[in-house]
């Protein structure tokens, strides 16, 4: 069982360059979110997915888009890349949230620059 | 919609020493408050949790405190040792909102031996 994964760890582009991060857990989750993390402003969610096929936008979706074809897989997707978006991009994901939150289990991150 | 405020945004103690973390939330409808602990090069890890119904809860050296009249929640960490030293978050959540949890800008803890 090995959790949230994500590839890759470490990633530089050029800005206007396109990439796509992938998130994959094997914990049969229903709900999946993606988060950037910037010095002094923690963590801020992008977009999330309620389940296969689905998704919504967060806090701060400009520039990205997900898709979701696949329960155990969450795609983030930059089409052309901006230094803006340097940060350390995380996934989660939990069971379902039904009525009440729960706690979310994270991946290892992301570490994208942007030159 | 919600904002969480975290404060102090570093913080710095001598083994064995109490470390204290607060937040305050805007919106009252918010009855889910976790703590993360984010550690070096790793994704953040739950350590504690509390809903509204709670006004305190305790594991080993660890323990929250809510008070909702004031919205604000802190962590207390007694006893401190070096292995406490990491990143720690706030956040906060509610009912039919997709799970998404809004967080704390964090607070870099230093133990010092």
């Amino acid at each position: 069982n090995a959790g949230v994964t994500q590839t890759p760890k470490f990633r530089v582009l050029k800005t206007g360059q396109s990439m796509t991060l992938l998130c994959a857990q094997d914990m049969n989750h229903e709900y999946m979110y993606w988060y950037r993390q910037d010095p002094g402003m923690g963590l801020r969610l992008i977009h999330y997915s309620v389940g296969e096929g689905t998704t919504a936008k967060g806090e701060v979706p400009d520039g990205y888009n997900v898709s979701r074809l696949k329960k155990q897989n969450f795609l983030l997707g930059l089409e052309s890349a901006a230094p803006s978006q340097t940060s350390v991009y995380f996934c989660a994901s939990i069971p379902t949230a039904g009525l009440y939150p729960h706690e979310q289990y994270f991946g290892p991150g992301t570490r994208l620059t942007v030159t | 919609g919600e904002n969480v405020e975290q404060h102090p945004s570093t913080l710095s103690v001598q083994e064995g020493d109490s470390a204290v973390i607060k937040c305050t939330y805007s919106d009252s409808a918010s009855n889910y408050f976790p703590w993360y602990k984010q550690e070096l090069g790793k994704g953040p890890q739950l350590i504690i949790d509390i809903r509204s119904n709670v006004g305190e809860k305790k594991d080993q050296r660890i323990a929250v405190t809510l008070n909702k009249t004031a919205k604000h929640f802190s962590l207390h960490i007694t006893e401190t040792q070096p292995e406490d030293s990491a990143v720690y978050f706030c956040a906060a959540s509610m009912n039919n909102q997709g799970g998404k949890l809004i967080f704390g800008q964090g607070t870099e803890l230093s133990v010092k031996p």
